[in-house]
């Protein structure tokens, strides 16, 4: 059983529309992040979120992506107007401390039209 | 700057047979640690194996391996006795830092293991 589900498994939409990417972990954990995987292409870093409140980010988590957890389950990744080359698979991951292994959830492929 | 190299775009294997999947890394902080993750063609990313640079002894969990030569900066994984479902991307990463750091990993480009039967 994973540690993390994430949903929706696909997400289709159109250029400029917003869209929320959802992660749920199985039990406690402290640390939540969002990746990003271009179709093939590596694995990218884009947040990082730790006690309710973004620990670093990289140079493509610009405005228009923003994070959360609302009801202290739920970890989500917004995008507010998608673009084209948002087209990726989005990965959800979790650990319960920094000396943890960091655990993937099985992603959300989203594509911008 | 951290940085993960995978010279092997693709490999292939024998089913049964073990293979090695190179990786070296350049960091000049001393606290690190190296993990590989597994990802078939359906997508999800499976954490398979971790090494802390403070590690004494090569990290081993069932059929995989990390053959961790600090020295030479390189973090191989063997997988032994290959089966067919080990055919997947495998990917090398790599964690920076302790005490204060974040898990922000950095990845390679990853290695496609195809094992035949």
């Amino acid at each position: 059983e994973p540690e993390v589900t994430q949903t929706p498994s696909h997400q289709v939409t159109q250029m400029g529309q917003e869209v929320i990417l959802r992660c749920v972990p199985i039990s406690n954990h402290l640390y939540f992040y969002w990746y990003r995987q271009i179709l093939g292409q590596k694995v990218e870093f884009l947040v990082s979120f730790y006690n309710n409140e973004i620990s670093e980010k990289s140079e493509i988590f610009d405005d228009q992506f923003s994070v959360e957890r609302p009801d202290g389950s739920n970890f989500t990744l917004k995008i507010r107007s998608t673009k084209l080359e948002d087209s990726a698979m989005y990965f959800c991951a979790i650990s319960r401390d920094r000396d943890s292994p960091l655990h993937f959830g099985n992603g959300t492929r989203l594509t911008v039209t | 700057a951290q940085k993960i190299t995978q010279t092997q775009p693709g490999m292939f294997v024998q089913e049964k047979e073990a293979v090695t999947l190179d990786c070296t890394y350049d960091t000049s902080d001393p606290s690190y640690g190296l993990f590989w993750y597994k990802q078939p063609s359906s997508g999800e990313m499976i954490f398979l194996i971790y090494q802390g640079s403070y590690d004494q002894q090569n990290a081993t969990e069932g059929r995989y391996s990390l053959n961790f030569q600090k020295a030479r900066k390189s973090a191989n994984l063997v997988i032994s006795a290959s089966q067919l479902g080990d055919s997947a991307m495998y990917f090398c990463a790599m964690r920076v830092g302790s005490g204060g750091s974040n898990y922000k990993l950095t990845f390679g480009k990853g290695t496609l293991l195809t094992v035949n039967p």
